[in-house]
């Protein structure tokens, strides 16, 4: 069976300081992989996806980046955090693209 | 307007009362359906997919009216532990999926 795992699970920052969070996936080979960010009582926004090693796609722009350095590992990163970057990021696989989605545990960042 | 619009509730029932959520989307080329599930301060889960001719799973029935552009979810004999906030979930024929800001349930005793 396939599962999904991210870390860390919550994460303190200050402004200012760099970030990164890690998603890997175990039990497929080649899924397309998001990142979601939630705000608190809101939605969840796309941020990137990705449908093959080293191919990313940006949704929304903002100084977050996101990389895919092998199949099933996902990367989500900032150089500098800003207080609007605080959330529930959420990490997200795919068999192919019409399938439903499965979500990771989550991170929940505060920045400070 | 948003591209997917569910009412956010909060609907307070009664255990064993029958509950039901719309959601409609505004993109008519939209593939594919789905409503999640998301406990508080938890990750979505898929409840059920939602097919052109309507399926159930147990005390949930799903429909989609592609006329109307709508999605519906039915509870029945709503459960103490149905409690939770339900997301819609539209996907385009790309794959990109949107999703609604959800609709909370509250179910008492």
């Amino acid at each position: 069976s396939q599962t999904i795992h991210q870390w860390p699970a919550t994460l303190v920052q200050p402004v200012g300081s760099p970030l990164s969070l890690e998603c890997t996936v175990e039990g497929t080979s080649n899924p397309n992989l998001y990142w979601y960010r939630q705000a608190a009582g809101r939605g969840l926004q796309l941020l990137f996806y990705s449908v093959g090693i080293g191919q990313i796609s940006s949704e929304v722009p903002q100084n977050l980046s996101a990389s895919r350095p092998q199949d099933r590992q996902f990367i989500l990163s900032s150089k500098k955090l800003l207080l609007s970057d605080s959330g529930f990021y959420l990490c997200a696989w795919t068999r192919q693209q019409n399938y439903e989605q499965y979500f990771g545990p989550g991170t929940r960042l505060t920045v400070t | 307007r948003k591209e997917v619009e569910q009412d956010p509730g909060p609907f307070n029932v009664p255990e064993g009362a029958t509950v039901a959520f719309n959601c409609t989307y505004s993109n008519s080329a939209s593939q594919s359906f789905f409503w999640y599930r998301q406990d508080c301060r938890k990750e979505p889960k898929l409840l059920m997919s939602v097919y052109s001719s309507g399926n159930e799973d147990g005390r949930f029935t799903a429909q989609l009216n592609r006329a109307s552009q709508y999605i519906s979810l039915l509870i029945r004999d709503s459960k103490l532990s149905d409690s939770a906030t339900y997301l819609c979930v539209v996907k385009s024929w790309q794959g990109k999926s949107t999703f609604g800001d959800g609709t909370t349930l509250t179910v008492k005793p």
